[in-house]
């Protein structure tokens, strides 16, 4: 069956880089993504990549994906105050139209002044 | 654009009650998907709809939980009797499979079941 494996915390001092990671086992997905959630509001896509790219940059934001360990890592640099909050992983198969997302626990981000 | 709206945001209710949540997705979005989010947890699908049609349904508790989408716009969840270990968040989310199939989530509605 599917499932997807992230660490529960993760703290950083203010300015640092963020490295959260996540493992899954699907070798099937179509895509993968990371999702923000902020205490209070509803799931926010941050990024995603196609299951045939190694790595996406988007700003502050790089997704680098290893097919053969099946890992998955999202860095965020520069880390801000307002990057605190809980970040999902997240597989997508997609096969015979059924494609609902198989998320991670996710992980706590917490920022350090 | 508005985004995926869910009544209500909170409900309190007893066991053995029934409750039922309501999802309006995003304009024009055929894909409609319910999620159910245990504190401490990340979400996990309930069920799938394509326009009125179910696609996936086999995480959905059959024997407590409903879902309908009469018309393939707005859709409807229901718990009926509702358990203890059903205290959670239902997200709905919708999507018009774009280029990378992105779910726009609504805010959910955060059940307690006492």
């Amino acid at each position: 069956g599917e499932d997807v494996e992230q660490s529960l915390f993760l703290s950083v001092r203010e300015g640092d880089s963020s490295v959260i990671n996540c493992t899954y086992t699907d070798s099937s997905s179509t895509y993968l993504y990371w999702y923000k959630q902020e205490p209070g509001a509803g799931l926010q896509l941050l990024t995603y990549i196609f299951s045939n790219m190694d790595m996406k940059q988007d700003q502050r934001l790089t997704v680098l994906l290893n097919k053969k360990d099946k890992h998955l890592s999202l860095r965020i640099a520069d880390t801000q105050t307002g990057d605190s909050a809980i970040y999902f992983c997240a597989e997508s198969y997609s096969g015979g139209g059924a494609d609902g997302l198989t998320f991670g626990k996710g992980t706590h981000l917490i920022i350090q002044p | 654009e508005a985004g995926v709206a869910q009544s209500p945001r909170y409900k309190i209710i007893e066991k053995r009650q029934s409750v039922a949540f309501w999802c309006n997705p995003i304009s024009g979005h055929a894909t409609l998907y319910w999620y159910q989010q245990i504190l401490g947890q990340g979400p996990k699908l309930l069920i799938q709809f394509q326009n009125n049609g179910v696609v996936d349904d086999s995480q959905l508790p059959k024997d407590r939980f409903s879902a309908e989408r009469l018309k393939g716009v707005d859709s409807t969840l229901k718990i009926q009797p509702a358990k203890l270990e059903d205290s959670a968040v239902y997200l709905c989310a919708s999507t018009n499979r774009g280029a990378h199939n992105e779910q726009f989530f609504g805010p959910g509605t955060r059940l307690t079941v006492l």
